[in-house]
């Protein structure tokens, strides 16, 4: 029973282009969250999101980023024009319909270094 | 949002027991959790305790909460090399996103 798969598990992007990470929710998952963690940070929620459907983005910057989890396939963290300060780890995690109260199952993160 | 804050560094030697802090604003937080970071890793689940509890354990994992000074603390028994790790206290309340500390690099030396 594979857990949250994300990939790529390191992107290097230049300056100016686009960085898209990818989440697999564990099977039967229906919840999806993405995190964002800088360096020497904790993690700071982004977005929630349900298929097809975003219930939250309150912790998205405003430009450049947008995240969409369809129907089929997983769920995408896109980071257009890609700057410095956009480096840092984008963990996923995701929970079942119900949602448990017993903390979220964690991906292994995505390491975004621009360059 | 909540703040939570916790000392950035924790050295003890193999054996010993470990005691990691948490401090936290928000005391409509309603589930407060550990989480473990490996190098490279992602985060693990450690353990949880809800805001009604003021103890919770788990074989070598001890969870004190005092709601009166909103402070949670880890307990490890007997500390060995492989629980070296960042380890995150984070809240939150019935709805969906957490709040996370900084993290606590614990250091076990032989």
């Amino acid at each position: 029973n594979a857990g949250v798969m994300q990939n790529p598990r390191h992107l290097v992007r230049r300056r100016g282009q686009e960085a898209r990470l990818r989440c697999s929710p564990v099977k039967g998952h229906s919840h999806v969250y993405w995190y964002r963690q800088l360096p020497e940070e904790g993690l700071k929620f982004m977005v929630y999101l349900q298929k097809e459907n975003i219930i939250d983005e309150s912790g998205m910057p405003k430009e450049r980023f947008s995240a969409e989890f369809p129907k089929e396939g997983p769920s995408i963290l896109r980071i257009q024009q890609v700057v410095r300060g956009d480096s840092a780890a984008y963990f996923c995690a995701s929970s079942p319909p119900t949602r448990s109260d017993y903390g979220y199952t964690f991906g292994s993160g995505t390491r975004l270094t621009v360059v | 949002g909540e703040d939570v804050e916790q000392s950035l560094f924790l050295s003890v030697r193999e054996g010993d027991s470990s005691v990691i802090n948490c401090t936290y604003t928000d005391s409509s937080s309603t589930y407060l959790y550990w989480y473990k970071q490996e190098p490279g890793a992602g985060l693990q689940l450690l353990t949880y305790i809800f805001s009604n509890m003021d103890m919770k354990q788990d074989q070598r994992l001890t969870v004190l909460l005092n709601k009166k000074d909103k402070h949670l603390s880890l307990r490890i028994a007997d500390t060995q090399t492989g629980d070296s790790a960042i380890y995150f206290c984070a809240g939150g309340d019935s709805g969906y996103a957490l709040n996370f500390g900084k993290g606590t690099s614990l250091l076990v030396t032989p």
